[in-house]
């Protein structure tokens, strides 16, 4: 059974402290992605990865980082989380070709 | 200008009536495609069904069903007979092929069914 695996369904974090969001997808897809959902906003694009090493900006990637060192892997950085990024945050993976998204179960993100 | 518009924050169907989700696209893009999404309170997205531009037939996938009107940009989902697990979000997104792979999402609507 394909997956994209979230590293935590739920995180509490405090102002100022850093938080890492990791996603792993066993499909071997180019294409990964971070979004951010809250409500009443739909999903928005917080950064996307089409090969190990790069990385593209979404629409909403102040305040955010992302590595991908392995194709695999696409990990979501916060360097210094603030209450405005309490959210969930949702990862996926597609192929390079036509095709759907494949999303992760979500971490939802509370920062105090 | 939004790439996805989904006009019906929310909206109530009868369990075993059908009920049309709207959705509008835009792009200039001669090759794109369009998707379905659900989401239920558990919070994981379920891939519902996809539609390609070039597509002639409208596409279909069990009790859902997408109406495709290429020439007014609308890609509404339609559920045949509801059912209480039906209620959830729903998302619809766009896919450019110009965009490097990037997948535009609207802004949801919250189906409820009542029994």
């Amino acid at each position: 059974d394909v997956k994209v695996t979230q590293s935590s369904r739920y995180l509490v974090k405090r102002t100022g402290e850093k938080v890492f969001l990791e996603c792993v997808q066993d499909m071997d897809h180019e294409n990964m992605f971070w979004y951010r959902q809250d409500p009443g906003l739909g999903l928005r694009l917080i950064y996307f990865s089409y090969d190990v090493k790069m990385k593209e900006k979404g629409d909403i990637p102040e305040g955010y980082s992302v590595s991908r060192e392995k194709k695999e892997r696409f990990s979501l950085i916060l360097e210094s989380a603030s209450t405005n990024q309490t959210s969930m945050y949702l990862c996926a993976s597609s192929p390079l070709g036509p095709g759907e998204l494949f999303f992760g179960e979500g971490s939802r993100l509370t920062v105090l | 200008a939004q790439k996805i518009t989904q006009t019906q924050p929310g909206m109530f169907v009868q369990e075993k009536e059908a009920v049309t989700l709207d959705c509008t696209y835009d792009t200039s893009d001669p090759s794109y495609g369009l998707f379905w999404y659900k989401q239920p309170s558990s919070g994981e997205m379920i891939f519902l069904i996809y539609q390609g531009s070039y597509d002639q037939q409208n596409a279909t996938e069990g009790r859902y069903s997408l109406n495709f009107q290429k020439a007014r940009k609308s890609a509404n989902l339609v559920i045949s007979a509801s059912q209480l697990g039906d209620s959830a979000m729903y998302f619809c997104a766009m896919r450019e092929r110009d965009t490097g792979n990037q997948f535009y999402f609207g802004t949801g609507t919250s189906l409820t069914v009542i029994p």
